[in-house]
């Protein structure tokens, strides 16, 4: 049981770039989320899938486009990276509000 | 002012103390308040959760919600080394936009 798992752990881009951050759960959870982390400002929402089909925007979606795969998978893509972008990205799972559980990070700059 | 108001530290205590980390809100729609702990360069991990008011008790910790106050904080008994970390609280309600706003985190070190 892995939890929640994600790729790449590491990721330097240049401006302008684009990538795909990938996110997989085997909770069998309904719920997934997609969190930045940056110093002073805690975690951040950046779009959130309660269900398998659905995705709606956080508190900072701009710049940030999800994909709900199928229930396993939700990736988060960038399409032209910013260094505002530079940030710990995390993704996690979750059947209610009060509990997520939540993948190792991607760290990513973007020079 | 942010939602969510939680005092970064760092905050060093020696083994054995009783640590209390804290938090205080602005929402008073909040229904669920949480506790994660972070480890560094990991990814956050619930502690626990209380909904409304009321105390919650887990081995050493206790999770306590005071309304009234806005006000939710975390003890920690007979803290060990292992306990060293960043504590973020996070708060949400039930409506239909399930989101969660988190505070910044506090960084705490248990010294042996």
């Amino acid at each position: 049981n892995a939890g929640v798992t994600q790729t790449p752990k590491f990721q330097v881009l240049k401006t302008g770039q684009s990538m795909t951050l990938q996110c997989a759960q085997d909770m069998n959870h309904n719920s997934m989320y997609w969190y930045r982390q940056d110093p002073g400002m805690g975690l951040r929402l950046i779009y959130y899938s309660a269900s398998e089909g659905t995705t709606d925007k956080g508190e900072v979606p701009n710049g940030y486009n999800v994909s709900r795969l199928n229930k396993r998978e939700f990736s988060l893509r960038l399409e032209s990276a910013a260094p505002s972008q530079t940030s710990v990205y995390f993704c996690a799972s979750g059947e209610g509000i009060y509990e997520q559980y939540f993948g190792p990070g991607t760290r990513l700059t973007v020079t | 002012q942010k939602e969510v108001e939680q005092d970064p530290g760092p905050l060093s205590v020696p083994e054995g103390a009783i640590v209390s980390l804290n938090c205080t809100y602005s929402n008073s729609a909040f229904q669920y308040f949480m506790w994660y702990r972070q480890y560094s360069r990991k990814g956050p991990e619930l502690l626990m959760y209380t909904y409304s008011s009321g105390n919650k008790e887990d081995g050493r910790f206790t999770a306590q919600v005071d309304k009234s106050s806005k006000y939710i904080s975390l003890f920690i008994r007979d803290s060990q080394p292992s306990d060293s970390a960043t504590y973020l609280c996070a708060m949400g309600n039930s409506g239909g936009y399930q989101k969660v706003t988190f505070g910044t985190g506090t960084k705490l070190q248990v010294i042996p």
